[in-house]
């Protein structure tokens, strides 16, 4: 596709269930980004992506959290037993290399998770 | 670790009219690079502006332009004549030259402009 995408849009769902959210980079671009935004905050990093491995994997807050990519393309954000905390838009982005760090890093819609 | 601070939650200008988002930053690094996204609210991250700190010609982009001072340890989006079509939420990000290429993300600016 021409951008990145990501789904679902929304997810509303209830505490202490599992959700997956996932990512489609743009064809070719290696590096994938998984980031965080609460209300009224900025961006919080979750977990760097270099092809099928996660060389940083510091950002993600508990170990309700983990990430996957398969084929060096798509990934899944999984949390389990969503807490009312974990409420917030999830960002994921590409670039084409990490080979430098000015690399632009572009940005799907987000999937804004509401948990009840 | 490095922080960036945005000290602006809401800023407002007059269509046609130039508005200076703030944003300041720590680091202990020598070289990293500095951003600009904006935040429309379709939620799309959209690059306005980058800036190399090795370099100290100031970036500009069109209407877009920073000011930048690295001894001072800031970076500023200055947007001249500007359009509804600005109005959206502006994030100063960081990024290391040497560590894992996330970005380091202020708490935004909320810009609205004014008919």
């Amino acid at each position: 596709g021409a951008g990145v995408s990501q789904s679902p849009s929304n997810k509303v769902t209830e505490k202490g269930k599992d959700v997956e959210l996932r990512c489609d980079p743009i064809s070719g671009h290696t590096a994938l980004y998984w980031y965080r935004q609460s209300l009224g905050q900025g961006l919080e990093f979750l977990i760097y992506f270099q092809g099928n491995s996660a060389p940083d994997k510091s950002g993600l807050p508990s170990d309700r959290f983990s990430a996957e990519r398969t084929g060096g393309s798509v990934s899944t954000l999984t949390i389990q037993r969503t807490q009312q905390e974990d409420s917030a838009v999830y960002l994921c982005a590409s670039s084409r290399t990490s080979g430098g760090p000015g690399e632009t890093q572009y940005f799907g819609p987000g999937t804004r998770l509401l948990v009840l | 670790a490095q922080t960036v601070t945005q000290s602006q939650p809401e800023m407002s200008v007059q269509e046609a009219e130039t508005v200076t988002l703030s944003c300041t930053y720590d680091t202990s690094e020598s070289d990293y690079y500095l951003f600009w996204y904006k935040q429309p609210p379709s939620r799309q991250m959209i690059l306005v502006i980058r800036q190399e700190a090795y370099k100290q010609q100031n970036a500009t982009e069109n209407r877009f332009s920073v000011n930048f001072q690295k001894a001072a340890k800031s970076f500023s989006l200055k947007i001249s004549d500007s359009q509804l079509g600005d109005a959206a939420m502006y994030f100063c990000a960081y990024r290391s030259a040497r560590s894992s290429d996330k970005l380091i993300f202020g708490t935004g600016t909320r810009l609205q402009v004014f008919p």
